[in-house]
């Protein structure tokens, strides 16, 4: 059974663009989460999203937003770069929004911003 | 508001030696704590999940404890060996924000 898949796994941008992260969940799974992971903050909860809505929003300014499709993949966007923003993005996935469900992770997509 | 503590933030053992990591949390109303291992440059690897209802957890040489009273949960690894060498994380989600709150990590070396 294939894992939670992110791409792409390394990327390059520079300041003021805009990038696309991917995440595939593992089949069957309906909720998708994301988190930024960065040396200085650790990890943090970005937004989580079931049956194509978003259902819970962390304290991130509104350069970043998201959206998953019928097929439950989901992708995240961050326009107009920021040095800040280099980080690890990890994607989960979960069965259900159960709030008990177990959380299953990617590899991630490590941005890195120039 | 939730903080996640862990406590050490650093750990170096020889192999065979039984370990304790600690997870504390300021907010005991949780929906379930979980641990994970971070292996460098890598993802998360789900280790154990306990229920708010639950004790404790066991996994082969892993055993979770959760006390939601106190707001700790430990990691129990039993003789380590140098291929638990990761990083490890706790994470809760509590009711309140229904939002995963990860602790700060322990990063564990064990060598031959």
């Amino acid at each position: 059974k294939a894992g939670v898949t992110q791409t792409p796994r390394y990327l390059i941008k520079t300041r003021g663009q805009q990038v696309t992260l991917s995440c595939s969940p593992i089949s069957g799974h309906r909720s998708v989460s994301w988190y930024q992971q960065t040396p200085g903050q650790g990890l943090q909860f970005l937004f989580e999203y079931f049956s194509e809505t978003q259902r819970n929003k962390g304290n991130f300014p509104g350069r970043f937003s998201g959206r998953q499709f019928s097929n439950s993949r989901s992708e995240m966007n961050v326009s107009t770069l920021e040095l800040g923003d280099s980080a690890l993005y990890l994607c989960a996935s979960s069965r259900n929004r159960d709030r008990a469900g177990e959380l299953f992770f990617g590899e991630g997509s490590r941005l890195t911003v120039l | 508001k939730q903080e996640v503590t862990q406590i050490p933030a650093a750990l170096s053992v020889p192999e065979g030696e039984n370990l304790v990591l600690n997870c504390s949390f300021t907010d005991s109303a949780i929906y379930n704590l979980q641990w994970f291992r971070q292996d460098p440059g890598k993802g998360l690897t789900s280790l154990l999940l306990i229920q708010s209802s639950q004790r404790e957890q066991t996994s082969g040489r892993l055993n979770a404890s959760l006390d939601k009273s106190s707001g700790r949960s430990t990691l129990y690894i039993a003789a380590s060996q140098p291929g638990d060498s990761a990083t490890y994380l706790c994470a809760v989600r509590p009711q309140s924000t229904d939002k995963l709150i990860f602790g700060t990590g322990t990063r564990l070396q064990v060598f031959p």
